[in-house]
């Protein structure tokens, strides 16, 4: 499968604990980008890169919320502490830019957190 | 700032009965829409996208959105469902040359059989 993959896909923890999400993107796609979904709710944009760039993070997220993508490639989002209020899907999606460019966001299956 | 209304939140039709799911946003620019779908336990995936040319444009499955900038709306349209269309349809906008992609609320479309 060449798509966007997520990993873990479910993740239950308890309020206080720290849980990180990674992304893999499609190989080509050098833009990356988180959102969370909320139950009723479309895609919020969190963060975004462009390479290993963030070159912008939402209001949404607090200090406790940090996203990396090293090298460019996979990209990992962590929170720490985390609270009820942080229980939501969080979707990787990915985008090339170039000669083939067609705007299409490209998204994973999504990583679902529940904090209890 | 961008965003994105869809009005209608829940929608149930019979299979072969029309479909038209409203997408209205607030930019006052060019704009690039876009119509997701999200069938249950799927990702999100591309229905059909708008940059330019024909207002008229045609996805897959036969769905349809049609462009009115005059009155920034961005319809997704079937004329007729099947059972295999439900699914959650969220509409998107984002402003050529930047990065961010502003989603609506979503329209969870059921389709009884």
């Amino acid at each position: 499968d060449t798509g966007v993959s997520q990993d873990p896909r479910h993740k239950i923890t308890k309020r206080g604990q720290n849980v990180t999400f990674r992304c893999d993107p499609i190989s080509e796609h050098n833009r990356l980008y988180w959102y969370r979904q909320t139950l009723g709710q479309g895609p919020e944009f969190l963060t975004y890169f462009q390479n290993e760039a963030q070159l912008e993070k939402s209001r949404l997220l607090s200090d406790r919320f940090s996203a990396e993508r090293p090298k460019g490639s996979f990209s990992t989002l962590e929170i720490q502490r985390t609270e009820q209020g942080d229980s939501a899907m969080y979707l990787c999606a990915s985008r090339r830019e170039g000669g083939m460019y067609t705007g299409e966001l490209f998204f994973g299956e999504g990583s679902r957190l529940t904090v209890l | 700032a961008q965003s994105v209304s869809q009005h209608n939140h829940h929608v149930i039709l019979s299979e072969a009965a029309s479909l038209e799911l409203g997408c209205n946003y607030s930019y006052g620019g060019t704009v690039n829409l876009f119509w997701y779908v999200q069938y249950p336990g799927q990702h999100l995936q591309l229905l059909l996208k708008y940059f330019s040319g024909d207002p008229l444009v045609k996805g897959i499955k036969g769905f349809e959105a049609e462009f009115i900038k005059s009155k920034f709306s961005f319809n997704l349209r079937k004329p007729s469902v099947q059972w295999s269309d439900t699914a959650e349809y969220f509409c998107a906008v984002n402003a050529p040359g930047t990065y961010k992609y502003i989603f609506g609320t979503g329209t969870r479309l059921k389709v009884l059989a």
